[in-house]
């Protein structure tokens, strides 16, 4: 049964600081890996798929590792702005590869 | 292209009584997953459906919970007799292809409350 798991579960930082999110997985049979953003109340944002023969992802000032053989993942947000304010989850696919199993995920805190 | 949308966003029921939640895939997606978020807790996978068959519903508690996906209309996830422990939110997400192969897209959510 995959289990994953988001360190930090919450973090407060100052505007302007580049951060690090992660995210570990037990079994590393998936085949892909999503990173989302939810904002209170509401639903969840993709932000990027990483595919299991991918080693990382770019969209803007996001950016996701994957380390499919250790079972982990990193986003890294670069220039931290208030609007990121959120949880995010990670999201493995698999094995079997018909859902995703979610992380408790990290609630980020950015204050200007 | 609307997203996947999701109503109502708000229920209230008192024990005892149905709810049915609704949700309409992206346009194009006929792979439809229902999770659910308990309060201050992690989603969790319920069922994955294609159109009109379930084909994961490992997630799903045995009795009082349904799932369906017609040839025409919405998905509809159905708690009959609901107790105050299924207060929750209730994500329904899309996808043109099964959920390893590509990406989900999900709604806004129907936040149920039993009384």
């Amino acid at each position: 049964k995959q289990e994953v798991t988001q360190i930090p579960a919450a973090l407060s930082v100052p505007e302007g600081e580049n951060l690090v999110l992660n995210c570990s997985f037990t079994d590393s049979a998936i085949y892909n890996l999503q990173w989302f953003r939810q904002d209170p109340g509401k639903g969840l944002t993709s932000l990027l798929l990483i595919q299991s023969s991918q080693r990382e992802q770019t969209s803007g000032r996001l950016n996701a590792s994957l380390d499919k053989s250790s079972g982990r993942s990193t986003l890294y947000i670069a220039a931290s702005q208030p609007g990121d304010s959120a949880t995010y989850l990670c999201a493995p696919s698999g094995p079997g590869f018909q859902k995703l199993v979610f992380g408790t995920g990290t609630r980020l805190l950015v204050s200007p | 292209n609307a997203g996947v949308m999701q109503n109502p966003r708000h229920l209230v029921r008192r024990r005892g009584q149905e709810a049915r939640l609704r949700c309409s895939p992206m346009k194009g997606h006929s792979h439809v997953y229902w999770y659910r978020q308990l309060p201050e807790e992690g989603l969790k996978f319920m069922v994955y459906l294609q159109k009109e068959n379930i084909i994961d519903e490992s997630g799903m508690p045995k009795e009082r919970f349904s799932a369906e996906f017609p040839k025409e209309g919405p998905s509809i996830l159905r708690i009959q007799q609901v107790v105050r422990g299924d207060s929750a939110a209730y994500f329904c997400a899309s996808s043109p292809r099964l959920a390893g192969e590509g990406e989900l897209f999900f709604g806004e959510g129907s936040r149920l409350t039993v009384l």
